[in-house]
């Protein structure tokens, strides 16, 4: 089947911090990823996406790479600001049915000023 | 624009009444989904509706679940003879197509007591 697995929380990193979420996912054919972003107090939103292997997607200093070989999208900044602070999802929208998102489980961050 | 909105945004309900949540897509936007956020569930797909095609309901976790879109736009999930277990926020999804972004409302709070 599909899901995604993603690094469990909670980080805390201090301000300036790189910082690295892995995920890795397993799917059939060729998915499209995401990573969403929950700030506190606030709805779900897109943080970037990647359809296909090697892409790349950035948002806000933010990168994730496509991995097909590895099956991994791991997500990445090189220095954190506290206004970073929220909860981040992996997710993918399986090939043969791009109609659902599967979520990976969230992974909370926490920056220190 | 204006974006996807829910109501109510909190719900307080009995054990065993009948609820109703409502979702408000982004006017244009033919496809909309039902995801429900729960602490021991993580974010999980519940049903979709794209069109006039026939939904997908391949995630509703048990019969007392259903929802229905009126008019290709506004969206209505029901729950019947709610559980304690039914507690979670209730978020709804809308996009212009399959597979592309999908923009998150606020969510449902709902809590069954």
């Amino acid at each position: 089947g599909n899901s995604v697995t993603q690094m469990e929380g909670p980080v805390t990193l201090s301000e300036e911090a790189f910082l690295t979420i892995n995920c890795t996912y397993t799917a059939t054919g060729y998915p499209s990823l995401f990573w969403y972003v929950q700030y506190p107090g606030e709805g779900l939103q897109l943080l970037l996406k990647a359809t296909k292997a090697d892409d790349k997607g950035s948002n806000k200093g933010f990168e994730a790479t496509y991995r097909k070989e590895t099956t991994s999208f791991h997500l990445e900044k090189g220095s954190v600001q506290v206004s970073d602070s929220a909860v981040y999802f992996c997710a993918l929208t399986p090939y043969s049915s791009a109609s659902k998102i599967i979520f990976g489980s969230g992974t909370r961050l926490s920056i220190r000023p | 624009g204006a974006g996807v909105s829910q109501s109510p945004s909190n719900k307080v309900t009995e054990k065993g009444k009948d609820v109703e949540l409502r979702c408000d897509p982004i006017s244009g936007h033919t496809a909309l989904y039902w995801y429900r956020q729960s602490l021991g569930q993580g974010l999980e797909f519940l049903i979709y509706f794209q069109g006039n095609s026939a939904p997908d309901k391949s995630g509703l976790p048990s019969d007392r679940f259903s929802a229905e879109r009126t008019g290709g736009s506004v969206s209505t999930l029901t729950i019947q003879r709610t559980q304690q277990e039914d507690s979670a926020v209730y978020l709804c999804a809308s996009s212009l197509e399959q597979g592309v972004e999908q923009y998150f409302g606020p969510g449902t709070r709902l809590t069954v007591t």
